[in-house]
C-alpha cells in the first residue's frame, strides 16, 4: 500500500521559532509537493520538487523554504514562524510521468500547525 | 492557464438521497481530471480520474463522474449517500506535460440522518 507520512499531526509553535515539517514517501516517487490548506481557499501550492536537491516555487512560497536531500524525504521549513502561517499543511507525491495516469497525487494525513 | 471551479461551497443532503457535485474547468485541450475526497482531519484520497475513453468513470466508494466536453464539466455523482460520505470534495485538473494539477476550492458535503 502506498504511503505518505508526515512527522506530526499537530504542532504548536511560538512566533519567531524555526519550524521543520517532514514528509516521507515509500513509493519511489520523483515528485513531491507541499500545500497549505485554509478554509475557503482550498489547496495552495507552496513548493514542488521533481528530483533530489531540485525545487520550484509554487503559488505562495514567501516565508517558506524546502529541502530535499533524499528522494523519499521532502522537508518544509518556516524560517521564522508567524501567526499567519497557522494552517493545515499537506504533503503529496506523484510519479514523474507527465500527463499520464500516474499524475495522480498521494497525500499524507496533514500537519495542523498553530503559531502563537 | 487552466482553472477549476466548484460552484457549491456547501451541499446538504439527506442520507439515502442522490448526490451531484459540480466541477467546471477551463483548459484548451483534453484535460486530465480528478476527484479527491478529504475526510475530517485527514489528507486527500483519490476517488476517480479521467484521461480518455469512456466519459463515464467509476470510482471507489460507489462514486462516478461524467466528463462532458461541451460543458467543460466533470460532475461527481452518487445514487445513494451514506452518512460516512460527509467530507470535503476536491476537483482537480492536470494538463499534459505538467506535474502540477490545479485544484478547485472544494465542496463540503453535509449528510443529514
Amino acid at each position: 500500500d502506498v504511503k505518505v507520512t508526515q512527522s506530526s499531526r499537530y504542532l504548536v509553535k511560538r512566533t519567531g521559532e524555526k519550524v521543520f515539517l517532514e514528509c516521507v514517501q515509500d513509493m519511489d516517487h520523483e515528485n513531491m509537493f507541499w500545500y497549505r490548506q485554509d478554509p475557503g481557499l482550498g489547496l495552495r501550492l507552496i513548493y514542488f520538487s521533481y528530483d533530489v536537491k531540485m525545487k520550484e516555487k509554487g503559488d505562495i512560497p514567501e516565508g517558506y523554504s524546502v529541502s530535499r536531500e533524499k528522494k523519499e524525504r521532502f522537508s518544509l521549513i518556516l524560517e521564522s514562524a508567524s501567526t499567519n502561517q497557522t494552517s493545515m499543511y499537506l504533503c503529496a507525491s506523484s510519479l514523474m510521468l507527465a500527463g499520464g495516469p500516474y499524475n495522480e497525487q498521494f497525500f499524507g494525513p496533514g500537519t495542523r500547525l498553530t503559531v502563537l | 492557464a487552466q482553472s477549476v471551479t466548484q460552484p457549491d461551497i456547501h451541499i446538504t443532503v439527506s442520507e439515502g438521497a442522490s448526490l451531484e457535485l459540480r466541477c467546471n474547468y477551463s483548459y484548451g485541450a483534453t484535460p486530465y481530471l480528478f476527484w479527491y475526497v478529504q475526510s475530517p482531519g485527514q489528507g486527500l484520497q483519490l476517488l476517480l480520474k479521467y484521461f480518455s475513453g469512456d466519459t463515464l468513470v467509476q470510482g471507489i466508494k460507489g462514486f462516478e463522474a461524467e466528463f462532458k466536453r461541451s460543458q467543460s464539466s466533470f460532475n461527481l455523482r452518487k445514487p445513494s449517500v451514506h452518512w460516512s460520505d460527509a467530507a470535503e470534495y476536491f476537483c482537480a485538473v492536470g494538463e499534459g506535460g505538467s506535474y502540477i494539477p490545479t485544484f478547485g476550492r472544494g465542496t463540503s458535503l453535509i449528510v443529514h440522518p
